[in-house]
């Protein structure tokens, strides 16, 4: 399979633990974006990659947030300190950026259910 | 104001019937405009896009923009059960802004 694969698929913890995501995106691409849905809506725009460098953080990426792409290949995601409102599921898309026009491909996304 | 505004649904339509999806944006600046489909507890998958405006069509769903209006529809002929999905409009401006989703059901 030569698509986005995100790691675990799902994740219970209990509020105050630390969670950590992986996403593997499709090979060469070069952007990778992390998004969060909740329940009913559509998916919100968390940050996004271009090789290891991270340009954007929207302000819902608090402080207790943090994302790493290291070698400009896998990211992760990791979220300390979990709260009730951290529950949704969080996708992974990737890109090969050019001019203009920017598809990304998503992953099937890890569903984070905090208690 | 959100970005990318899409009417909530849900809708419900017999097999064979036209489903029509619309959504509203908010700056004329964006040029590419796309359709998501998305099943229960999976990821998006892109359905088409469309570039500044006009319509295009893509077997059978027919994708429309109208930027004097800041108007986006996505018309699904000839519907099936299989096409039941929550729809999201996005605008592609090197990072994607979502509507909050039409969920679709098709009815045998």
């Amino acid at each position: 399979d030569t698509g986005v694969s995100q790691d675990p698929r799902h994740k219970i913890t209990k509020r105050g633990q630390n969670v950590t995501f992986r996403c593997d995106p499709i090979s060469e691409h070069n952007r990778l974006y992390w998004y969060r849905q909740t329940l009913g809506q559509g998916p919100e725009f968390l940050t996004y990659f271009q090789n290891e460098a991270q340009l954007e953080k929207s302000r819902l990426l608090s402080d207790r947030f943090s994302a790493e792409r290291p070698k400009g290949s896998f990211s992760t995601l990791e979220i300390q300190r979990t709260e009730q409102g951290d529950s949704a599921m969080y996708l992974c898309a990737s890109s090969l950026y050019r001019q203009g026009y920017n598809e990304q491909f998503f992953g099937p996304g890890t569903r984070l259910t905090v208690l | 104001q959100k970005e990318v505004e899409q009417d909530p649904g849900p809708l419900s339509v017999p097999e064979g019937a036209i489903v029509s999806l619309n959504c509203t944006y908010s700056n004329s600046a964006f040029q590419y405009f796309m359709w998501y489909r998305q099943y229960s507890r999976k990821g998006p998958e892109l359905l088409m896009y469309t570039y500044s405006s006009g319509n295009k069509e893509d077997g059978r769903f027919t994708a429309q923009v109208d930027k004097s209006s800041k108007y986006i529809s996505l018309f699904i002929r000839d519907s099936q059960p299989s096409d039941s999905a929550t729809y999201l409009c996005a605008i592609n401006d090197y990072k994607l802004s979502f509507g909050a989703g039409t969920t679709v059901t098709v009815r045998a």
